[in-house]
This record gives structure tokens, sequence and C-alpha cells, in this order.
């Protein structure tokens, strides 16, 4: 069974801080890997993906993520965050059905 | 492209009654649609599969005859929250996968559900 662990549940850092969030996955077969990002009250936002080739991949707004096949890991970073990215990120690889799995989630909350 | 949306973006609906939620695909063919469940401050869950044509594939411990789903067209599936209880309220999100490319499916914004 496919599987997705994100280990930081709420991380708090101030304006201009670096960030990493941790993703590990689990899933036997060929895995496409994506992160969200959910601001407060609104819809999903696909930040960044990964299918094949570079493993690291940069998204929008100054996201990337390093895809490490030997520690099957997908962790985001940005190295300067900002107050409007507070919100929810989720780690969501999925299998080439289509079919997400999503980790618990990530709240971070940035201060002014 | 691949622009998915969802109607209604929200609804308030009595306890007892049903609600039907689209999902529709606006520029490309959606052989395989999937239906998820959000609960606040939770992740996302995935209730079931929705291919074309066929029955849906519903995950476990979700109730297919309580969640109706129905795939009638490449470009619509629709989701019926039958006799809807306030634990039922939550966010409904679904996603369509592109029957041309297989690697990707794309997120609709979301329905909220509140049941009073």
């Amino acid at each position: 069974a496919q599987s997705v662990s994100q280990h930081n549940h709420h991380v708090i850092l101030s304006e201009a801080a670096s960030l990493e969030l941790g993703c590990n996955y689990s899933y036997g077969g060929t895995v496409n890997l994506f992160w969200y990002v959910q601001y407060p009250g609104q819809h999903l936002q696909l930040l960044l993906k990964y299918f094949s080739g570079d493993p690291l991949v940069k998204g929008i707004k100054g996201f990337e993520a390093e895809f490490i096949k030997s520690k099957f890991s997908f962790n985001l970073r940005k190295p300067s965050v900002q107050w409007s990215d507070t919100a929810e990120y989720f780690c969501a690889p999925n299998t080439n059905a289509g079919k997400s799995t999503f980790g618990d989630g990530t709240t971070l909350t940035v201060k002014p | 492209g691949a622009v998915v949306s969802q109607h209604p973006s929200w609804v308030i609906c009595k306890s007892g009654t049903s609600v039907k939620i689209e999902c529709r695909s606006l520029d490309f063919q959606a052989t395989t649609m999937f239906w998820y469940r959000q609960f606040p401050k939770q992740s996302l869950m995935l209730m079931a599969t929705s291919n074309e044509g066929s029955k849906a594939t519903y995950e476990q411990g979700v109730e297919k005859d309580k969640f109706l789903i129905n795939h009638a067209s490449l470009t619509l599936s629709t989701l019926t929250v039958t006799s809807a209880h306030p634990e039922d309220s939550s966010f409904y999100i679904c996603s369509a996968r592109d029957r041309g490319q297989n690697t990707e499916a794309f997120f609709g914004q979301g329905t909220r559900l509140t049941v009073v």
C-alpha cells in the first residue's frame, strides 16, 4: 500500500528564515510526487511536481523540492519565507493512475 | 488548460436532505475522477474512484449507499450525499485525470458542505 509521512506537523518561522519540510513515501511502483499548498480558507494549489529527470524541481513562489530516490524522500525547501507563505502544505505522491495519497500536512506559520 | 470545476463552491442543507456536487473537466476528457473529503484541520482522504461508464470504487469505510457517485460522461462526475447529517459536514474535493496522459490528476476548488 502507498503511504506518505510528513515529519513536521507545525512549523513556526520568522520572515526570511529558511524552510525545509520533510516528506517520505513508500510505494513499490513508479510514483509521481507533488507538493500542494492550501492557504487559509482556500482550495488546493499545486506548488511543484516531479515525474522524472532532474531530481531538483522548482515550483512557484520560490519553492523547490529534491527527490532522493534512495531515501524515498521529496523534501520541500524555500531559502527565505515570507509572511504570505503561512499555509498548510501537503506532500502527495500519486500513482500513474492519478490516485493521490496525501500526507497529514504541515502547518507553516511565518511571523512578520 | 487542465481546469477542473466543482459546483457548488459551498452549500448549506438541512439534516435528512440530499445534496449533489458536480465535478467537471472543462478542457479535457477524464476517464477517471477521484473524490476526496477533508475535515477541518485534517488532510484529504480519498473516498472513491469514479470511472466513466462503470461503477465507482469506494475506499474502505466509505458507505457507497450514502455517497452516490455517477460518472456518466467523460467530463462530468457527480457525488450525491444522501440523507445528510451534521457529521457529513466537510470539504469535498474532486480531481480528474486526463485520458490523454497518465501522470497527473487536476484538482477542483472544492465544495464546502454544511449540514444543519
